[in-house]
Order: structure tokens, then sequence, then C-alpha cells
């Protein structure tokens, strides 16, 4: 199975900030990754598909970048709404399999 | 709009079996592969299981694998999961996932919650 490890757990960000979530793949994916967003007591949402391709109707502010092992999500200007919990997938092979993920929380 | 809805979910004992259920509406549910996806208590997503849009071709995660079984009626628009011999670690909130393309979960049900407990 492909281990899928983010980096860090959880992180303090004021409004404004740029925040960086990287993803390590334990082996290969190519660019078969995707990240989602999930706030608390609800289904996660889909961001980032592709490593990098952005999903409809999400802000411009998310982007996404890597390919192979090492992952990154980039928010560009932290907003209010953005502060949640944010999880990579990889979906080059089954089992799919999610990263830990990375809290984000206000400072 | 698309939508999905579990229902099913509840209070079980160990040993015990369940049968989740997925209503999907505002797509082509027959044109889509399907997946379940699960989160217990305060942890990460794990998913479980995939089928694909016709029900041919179907995978499980090992920690489900001969337990659950995932299945499909694409007349009645729905999706299902029936889970024998369920355990405490099975305990979780389920959610059905849309398979936008090359296994990217692009919609999600708001959930249902399994609890496994005397």
């Amino acid at each position: 199975d492909i281990q899928m490890t983010q980096s860090p757990s959880s992180v303090s960000a004021s409004v404004g900030d740029r925040v960086t979530i990287t993803c390590r793949a334990s082996q290969g994916i190519s660019s078969w990754l995707a990240w989602y967003q999930q706030k608390p007591g609800k289904a996660p949402k889909l961001l980032i598909y592709a490593a990098s391709s952005l999903q409809s109707g999400v802000p411009s502010g998310f982007s996404g970048s890597g390919s192979g092992t090492d992952f990154t999500l980039t928010i560009s200007s932290l907003q209010p709404e953005d502060f949640a919990t944010y999880y990579c997938q990889q979906a080059n092979s089954f089992p799919f399999t999610f990263g830990g993920g990375t809290k984000v929380e206000i400072k | 709009e698309v939508q999905l809805v579990e229902s099913g979910g509840g209070l079980v004992q160990p040993g015990g079996s369940l049968r989740l259920s997925c209503a999907a509406s505002g797509f082509t549910f027959s044109s889509y592969s399907m997946n379940w996806v699960r989160q217990a208590p305060g942890k990460g997503l794990e998913w479980v299981s995939y089928i694909s849009s016709g029900g041919s071709t179907i995978y499980y995660a090992d920690s489900v694998k001969g337990r659950f079984t995932i299945s499909r009626d694409n007349a009645k628009n729905s999706l299902y999961l029936q889970m024998n011999s369920l355990r405490a670690e099975d305990t979780a909130v389920y959610y059905c996932a849309r398979d936008r393309d090359n296994h990217v979960f692009d919609y999600w049900g708001q959930g249902t919650l399994v609890t496994v407990s005397s």
C-alpha cells in the first residue's frame, strides 16, 4: 500500500497569511493526488485534483503543485472560512490512501 | 444539484450486521463509479470500498475484506454497503462519495454514524 505522509499535522496562522502543507507518498504516484478540506461535522470537500487542477467553484487562493512523491497545497492568503483540516489522497492505485490531515488553526 | 444521502447507521453489537444505503440524485448515477469512505471519531479519512459504474469491478480495504460487501442498484440510483461481523474498530461516520474521474471523490454525502458497542 502507498503511505501518504502530511506535514505539519497542525499549523497556527492568521488571516492573510500564506500557508503551505506538504504531502509525501511512499512511492511515485505521478500526478494522481487530490486535496480535500473538511470542517468540523461536515463531509470533506474536493479542492484540487491531478495535483494542481482546481475543482470548479474552489477559490483561486488555493493551489497545488508537485509530482512523483512530493506535493504541496498552498493557501495564498488565509481567509476566515479556510480554517479547517486538509487531507491529501493518492488516486494512483488501490487501496486509495489519505494523509493523516493538517489542521489549520487560528493564531 | 448532485445529492448523496446516506442512511442505515446506528448502534450495533460486536459481531452484528448493518446495511448502509446511499441515495443519489442530480446526476446520471449509472455513469459513475462510487466509493465508501469512513472516519472514526476524531480520526482521519479511510477509504473502504469501490464499485465501478456497472458493478463489475469491486475493491475493498484489507481492514474490511471478507466482512463488508458493496453493491449498487442503478435502476434505483442507490449504493449499498452490507457490513457483517462488525467490530469496535468499525465505529465511524461512513460517507458515500462519487468517483469523479480517476478515483478522485468530487461529491460526498453527509455521512451516517455506525457505532459498534455492547
